[in-house]
């Protein structure tokens, strides 16, 4: 799987918009790209994922570059509610044979959100 | 609907034994993973069923195994428990739709190796 950096950490205020970055310049054409997070004490949880084009939803959006080397994951209006470990991850379906195949965690953001 | 269920919550056991751990997906979903959380190693991958085959497997000894059951709940053992296997074992599971493998965490189970 291709690669992806994220920065340690990141601090924020709270009813703040949060950006957190991820490159992955090695990424190929049919990787998609997913974001989860991980609260403290719990498993991980899907927040949002995305192939070419900006998404969407109730969680958060996602900006992907035009040259996809690089994407952002925007929490509109953070609460104390959203600290946790962000983690950038690159699923190739084609390539594992389509499907849900083990996801690559790396590092991740910790994500701190001042009140 | 429910969400993915595992069992026990926590575990203590000592070198040598084995263990075994419980996942029961969200109703519909066929695909299981599980993975180890570790303070030093982060979230490693083990090993996805599928249809009661594993279709992937990530770089874990053999003492690691599972099962997928035809109701598509899975175990994991881990056999010959050493201190390194002290650990968060999560399961995840997801409809497995290519293109779109959105995983749903459980809880974990808590192993304690001493």
């Amino acid at each position: 799987d291709a690669k992806t950096t994220q920065p340690n950490s990141m601090e924020s205020n709270e009813e703040e918009p949060v950006h957190l970055p991820c490159n992955h310049s090695t990424i190929s054409g049919t990787d998609y790209i997913h974001w989860y997070r991980q609260l403290p004490s719990q498993g991980p949880e899907y927040v949002i994922h995305g192939l070419t084009s900006n998404v969407n939803n109730r969680m958060a959006s996602l900006a992907i570059a035009e040259d996809r080397k690089s994407s952002t994951l925007i929490l509109h209006r953070a609460t104390l509610r959203d600290a946790a470990v962000y983690y950038c991850i690159l699923r190739d379906p084609v390539r594992t044979g389509g499907g849900a195949d083990g996801l690559t965690f790396g590092k991740g953001t910790h994500l701190i959100i001042q009140p | 609907k429910a969400g993915v269920t595992q069992t026990p919550r926590y575990l203590i056991k000592t070198r040598g034994q084995q263990v075994t751990l419980s996942c029961s997906p969200i109703s519909g979903h066929r695909s299981v993973s599980w993975y180890q959380q570790t303070p030093g190693q982060g979230l490693q991958f083990l090993f996805e069923y599928f249809s009661e085959t594993q279709r992937n497997k990530g770089n874990f000894p053999g003492r690691f195994s599972g099962r997928q059951f035809s109701n598509s709940r899975s175990e994991m053992n881990v056999s010959t428990l050493e201190l390194g296997d002290s650990a968060l074992y999560l399961c995840a599971s997801s409809l497995p739709i290519a293109g779109d493998n959105e995983q749903f965490f459980g809880p974990g189970t808590r192993l304690t190796v001493l």
